[in-house]
């Protein structure tokens, strides 16, 4: 088991300006995941974040909107940058505990919105 | 990504057994089943995962067709708390990413 923490749980925020989220692990993981879950909807993967390497992104998610850093083994950011109204959702961070097949482990989500 | 079908919402009686269905008729060889639900105002929490045969944990059963093409979530009694969105999610075992559908939202009835 893993226990995550995301700062902020909230924030709103003024368009055009950027937000750095946080994640923080009580354990050493090696798959971070950040995902974006708008209202009333299902959660949307954005990249995969290992340790050392440069974070994955999936199809529709480029870095220079969401950049990544991943500096250790129990600890992520998520930057949205240059924010929109479109931007307002709640982001996620997971990670996986060992491999193959484990759960992942879901932190409550930062809830952001752009005015 | 192989797709799962579920229905989009689902009630049942608080106390009794819930059997959440889902389809997955491309799913490969390769592909674990996996359930995770979203409490309101929560982050996804993993219920349960398998490859072939049934599984039963402290939350849950799964249920596996022979075929694999199909899996059925059971609660063996639902309590209010299990009011969540339940997410059906075909995994590759090569794979670590997870890839969420629309997934089942189950309203539980005092």
């Amino acid at each position: 088991s893993a226990v995550i923490s995301q700062k902020p749980s909230r924030d709103i925020c003024q368009r055009g300006t950027s937000l750095t989220i946080q994640c923080q692990v009580d354990s050493q993981v090696t798959m971070m995941f950040w995902y974006r879950q708008q209202p009333g909807q299902s959660l949307t993967l954005i990249a995969t974040a290992n340790q050392g390497s440069e974070a994955t992104y999936e199809s529709g998610f480029v870095i220079d909107k969401f950049p990544i850093s991943r500096p250790n083994l129990t600890f992520s950011t998520l930057t949205v940058s240059n924010m929109s109204p479109e931007d307002s959702s709640i982001y996620l961070c997971s990670v996986e505990v060992g491999r193959g097949q484990g759960p992942q482990h879901f932190g409550d989500g930062t809830r952001l919105s752009i005015l | 990504d192989a797709k799962t079908t579920q229905p989009n919402s689902m009630e049942s009686n608080e106390e009794e057994p819930v059997h959440l269905p889902c389809n997955h008729s491309t799913i490969s060889g390769t592909d674990y089943i996996h359930w995770y639900r979203q409490l309101p105002s929560q982050g996804p929490e993993y219920v349960i995962h398998g490859l072939t045969s049934n599984v039963n944990n402290r939350m849950a059963s799964l249920a596996i067709a022979e075929d694999r093409k199909s899996s059925t979530l059971i609660l063996h009694r639902a309590t209010l708390r299990d009011a969540a969105v339940y997410y059906c999610i075909l995994r590759d075992v090569r794979d670590d990413k997870i890839i969420f559908g629309k997934g089942t939202r189950l309203h539980i009835l005092p």
